[in-house]
């Protein structure tokens, strides 16, 4: 059964920085794309990030480039991201998921308040 | 970017009827594969999002053959036929033709009538 296990969240104050992580299990995580899919309180979805399968690659929507950035450790069966300069706008819940040209198996989410 | 619509924004049904949710793209979604990346989700209340159909009308293990997918290019269409009571939540469709970013509709929220 496919796994995917979010932690890392809570709440930081504007400015600051948050690594969230996400344990994978259940699949070969290294040969899969992962990404971090965010929502808003109340609103939709919002493309976060992707990461290739060795990590080489990386893509970033406008809105969070330069200021987050994903990663992963195959051995580890595991992803991260790294949310440096945080706004108040990131406030969200942030979910892992696996990724083809579609996202097909969620985390629970983890939530990331960014407030003073 | 691509911008998703989806109609209607929400939907009331009674249990064992049958809905319709649009999803209009503001490019075409055929990728130079010739392959559409058009999938949709349900989010159900206090849940993730789940995967119910990628491709346009590919439905994913385990879902139900009451949802369908259909369309081309710009307009994308999910059927739900004989409603239940767990069907009921948020429907997204999405893109991954036109990537990066990967754009998600607004939502349609699907309540009982």
């Amino acid at each position: 059964e496919v796994q995917l296990v979010e932690s890392g969240g809570g709440l930081v104050q504007p400015g600051r920085s948050l690594k969230l992580s996400c344990a994978a299990s259940g699949f070969t995580f290294s040969n899969y794309y992962m990404a971090w899919v965010r929502q808003a309180p109340k609103k939709g979805l919002e493309w976060v990030a992707t990461i290739s399968t060795s990590g080489s690659r990386t893509y970033y929507p406008d809105s969070v480039k330069g200021r987050f950035t994903i990663s992963r450790d195959n051995a580890k069966s595991s992803l991260y991201l790294q949310m440096n300069s945080l706004k108040s706008e990131d406030t969200a819940t942030y979910y892992c998921a696996r990724q083809y040209t579609y996202f097909d198996y969620w985390g629970q989410g983890v939530m990331v308040t960014v407030s003073s | 970017d691509v911008v998703m619509t989806q109609t209607p924004v929400s939907l009331s049904v009674s249990l064992g009827g049958q809905v319709s949710i649009s999803c209009r793209s503001s490019q075409s979604l055929v990728h130079n594969n010739g392959n559409t990346y058009l999938s949709w989700y349900l989010q159900k209340p206090g849940q993730s999002p789940q995967l119910l159909i990628y491709k346009v009308s590919n439905r994913f293990s385990g879902i139900s053959d009451r949802f369908s997918g259909s369309g081309s290019g710009t307009d994308f269409t999910l059927k739900i036929s004989r409603v239940e009571p767990d069907d009921l939540g948020v429907y997204y469709c999405g893109q991954g033709t036109q990537y990066p970013p990967y754009t998600f509709g607004a939502g349609t929220k699907l309540e009982l009538k």
